[in-house]
C-alpha cells in the first residue's frame, strides 16, 4: 500500500517557471525522499529531509516538510526543459518501511 | 564507477515460463530491494534483503522468487504463479533500509 501521495497528479509549465510538487503521508516518519524518474528509467534520488529538518535545499530544489501536517512540497525554480519527468515523494516510516507515491507528471515546454 | 546494473533491459516471457531478473550493484550496500511498477502508478515492493543470505516478502511477493548469495546479486524470478507479470521491474540498493536508494534502470517485462 501507499504512503505518500503527491499532489497534483499532472502539472505543465513553460521553461522558466517554478514548479511546485506536493506529498502528504498517514504514518510517523524518520525521513522523507523525493526522487525523480525520466520515462522509461530508474528513479533517482534528489534530495533527503529528516524529520526533525523543516526545510532543506538542493540547487534548485527546496523540500518543505510539515510533521504536524504530514505534508512536504518540493519547488524546482527556473524549470527547464530536461526537468521534465515524474517526481515520487518516498516515506521512511518508523519501522524502516519505505514506501513511494504514485508520482506527480511534470511537462516543462520549452 | 559504482552503480547497480539490471538486464537484460527488455524480456519477453511465454505462458507457463519462469524468467530470471539480473540486479547486479558494487556500491557495497547492504540492503536491496526489488520492485514493481505499472504504466502511470507508483512502485510496489516485491521483496528486499538486508543482509546476504536473507531477504523479505514485500506488498507483492507471491508469484516471485528471490536469492541473496552475494552481497553484490540480488535475482529475481517471476514464476509461472505470477499471472500478470506484465510490468517495469526496478531493482535498488542502499547502505541501510529507508535511506537514500540508487535505481538500475529497470527491465521491462512482457507476456507473450
Amino acid at each position: 500500500s501507499q504512503q505518500g501521495e503527491e499532489d497534483p497528479q499532472a502539472l505543465s509549465i513553460q521553461e522558466g517557471e517554478n514548479a511546485t510538487m506536493n506529498c502528504s503521508y498517514k504514518t510517523s516518519i524518520n525521513n522523507l525522499q523525493w526522487y525523480r524518474q525520466n520515462s522509461g528509467r530508474g528513479l533517482v534520488h534528489l534530495i533527503l529531509i529528516r524529520s526533525n529538518e523543516r526545510e532543506k535545499h538542493s540547487g534548485r530544489l527546496r523540500v518543505t516538510l510539515d510533521t504536524s501536517k504530514k505534508s512536504s512540497s518540493l519547488l524546482i525554480t527556473a524549470s527547464r526543459a530536461a526537468d521534465t519527468a515524474s517526481y515520487f515523494c518516498a516515506t521512511d516510516a518508523e519501522n524502516n518501511d519505505m514506501r513511494f507515491g504514485a508520482g506527480t507528471r511534470l511537462t516543462v515546454k520549452p | 564507477d559504482g552503480g547497480i546494473t539490471q538486464s537484460p533491459k527488455y524480456l519477453f516471457r511465454k505462458e507457463g515460463q519462469n524468467v530470471t531478473l539480473s540486479c547486479e550493484q558494487n556500491l557495497n550496500h547492504d540492503a536491496m530491494y526489488w520492485y514493481r511498477q505499472d504504466p502511470g502508478q507508483g512502485l510496489r515492493l516485491i521483496y528486499y534483503s538486508q543482509i546476504v543470505n536473507d531477504f523479505q516478502k514485500g506488498d507483492i511477493a507471491e508469484g516471485y522468487s528471490v536469492s541473496r548469495e552475494k552481497k553484490e546479486s540480488f535475482p529475481l524470478t517471476v514464476t509461472s504463479a505470477q499471472k500478470n507479470p506484465t510490468a517495469f521491474y526496478l531493482c535498488a540498493s542502499s547502505f541501510y533500509r529507508g535511506y537514500g536508494y540508487t535505481f538500475g534502470s529497470g527491465t521491462r517485462l512482457t507476456v507473450v
